[in-house]
């Protein structure tokens, strides 16, 4: 069962506009939610991450995410896209897997284009 | 510098030919990760270890031998490998295995079997 779904696997704005990239979980006990970026040939890198803090999480490069236990969702916005954030980015969930054990799952990932 | 250190960052080489990747994590972590990014695939997770000893293994054709001496060393051991196993491998570390903490990355080697 897929525990984290990323909607669009490719999103293109202009430099500038907002950027908004969704994420929606599947759990029924509360998640631990991260966001990753992947630069072309490199790792990954943790974004921000959701621990059941505030539902309003502030990450690097000026990207925040908001946990809406309602919507199951976890989307990544930032106000204005800059050429530099053309990359790709991994929403992740850790949930309970039994025995006092976690699973880490990554959605597939959406591929940012920043236009000029 | 992320922490976790891995080399090399790029691999060429025959089916034939026996190669090693190599991660270092100098987070003093516990738990150690291989995965495998092929394009227009997800990341499949392929090892864990906890303590150095082997939690995980996903399925993982033998011709992938993964070895972890210590906490802070991971080796994956290739032979006879197809060119379906070019890709990106990826190694992270974590506080835990199967924890509550997130995965630190490496910045990977591309891999191309020729």
């Amino acid at each position: 069962a897929q525990s984290v779904t990323q909607l669009g696997s490719h999103v293109s704005v202009s430099e500038g506009a907002l950027v908004l990239l969704r994420c929606n979980y599947s759990s029924s006990v509360p998640p631990y939610l991260f966001w990753y970026v992947q630069y072309p040939n490199q790792g990954l890198q943790l974004l921000l991450k959701y621990t059941s803090a505030a539902t309003l999480v502030k990450g690097i490069n000026g990207f925040e995410a908001e946990f809406k236990k309602s919507e199951t969702s976890f989307h990544l916005t930032k106000p204005s896209a800059h050429m530099s954030d053309a990359a790709e980015y991994f929403c992740a969930v850790i949930l309970p897997s039994g025995a006092g054990s976690y699973q880490l799952t990554f959605g597939k990932g959406t591929k940012l284009s920043v236009i000029p | 510098e992320t922490g976790v250190t891995q080399t090399p960052r790029h691999l060429v080489m025959g089916m034939t030919n026996k190669k090693s990747l190599k991660c270092e994590q100098h987070l003093g972590h516990n738990a150690m990760y291989w995965y495998k990014q092929s394009a227009k695939k997800p990341l499949e997770l392929m090892f864990v270890y906890s303590l150095e000893e082997r939690v995980e293994n996903n399925s993982v054709p033998s011709r992938f031998s993964p070895e972890c001496p210590n906490s802070s060393h991971l080796f994956l051991h290739l032979h006879t490998l197809q060119p379906e196993d070019s890709a990106l491998y990826l190694c992270a570390s974590s506080q835990e295995a199967h924890s509550n903490t997130e995965a630190f990355f490496g910045q990977g080697t591309r891999l191309t079997v020729v």
